[in-house]
């Protein structure tokens, strides 16, 4: 069965500091991989996904993640986060052609950045 | 802003009944996914609706039911209600037809079951 796992629950940073979320995937074969971003009491907002391609993916809000097959991983950095970044942040995988359909997503990762 | 709307934001039900939620697509969109978000979890897929008919379905029973209308608005519909269906039920719109596109999100409905 696919599954995403994200290991880290919580995560306490620095404003200023950098910023690195885990992601772990299981599927068949290499699937679509997505980071949302969701802001308390608000839908999700897509950060960044990879299809195929160059492994380093650049997304909005100076997010980045790295595709790494022989982990199975695909973790979102952030060279130096702002207290806006504050938030819950998902990794999905889906399956199909069209990448975005039958997400599979992890439990999440809350984000709390201290002064 | 994505352009997906759903509707009720809020809603509080007891336990047996049944409730109907409401999403309108985004502009264009001809997909529709269903998503129930416990607290403290990921989005679970429920299903998805592709041209009014339905084109997967996650593992949810069939108390949980869909409709997509022509204009691609869509309803899900959860029958006999259990305390365990408190959740956050996320809308998502996407044009399938196209690669790499992308899902879109509502605010979702946040249904309590008491």
């Amino acid at each position: 069965a696919q599954s995403v796992t994200q290991p880290d629950i919580h995560i306490t940073v620095s404003e200023g500091a950098s910023l690195e979320l885990r992601c772990n995937y299981s599927y068949g074969a290499t699937p679509y991989l997505f980071w949302y971003v969701q802001s308390p009491g608000q839908g999700l907002q897509l950060l960044l996904k990879y299809f195929s391609g160059d492994t380093l993916v650049q997304g909005i809000k100076g997010f980045e993640a790295e595709f790494k097959r022989s982990q199975s991983s695909f973790n979102l950095r952030k060279p130096s986060v702002h207290w806006s970044d504050a938030a819950e942040y998902f990794c999905a995988a889906g399956k199909s052609n069209f990448g975005n359909e039958k997400l599979t997503f992890g439990t999440g990762t809350r984000l709390t950045i201290i002064p | 802003e994505t352009g997906v709307t759903q509707s009720p934001t809020h809603l509080i039900k007891t336990r047996g009944q049944q409730v109907t939620l409401r999403c309108s697509s985004q502009s264009g969109h001809n997909t529709v996914s269903w998503y129930q978000q416990a607290l403290g979890q990921g989005p679970q897929f429920i299903f998805q609706y592709y041209r009014e008919e339905e084109n997967g379905r996650g593992n949810f029973p069939p108390r949980f039911s869909g409709l997509q209308f022509p204009n691609y608005s869509s309803e899900l519909n959860v029958n006999a209600l259990e305390l365990d269906d408190s959740a956050l039920y996320l809308c998502a719109s996407s044009w399938r037809g196209r690669t790499n596109e992308k899902l879109f999100f509502g605010s979702g409905t946040q249904l309590s079951v008491l």
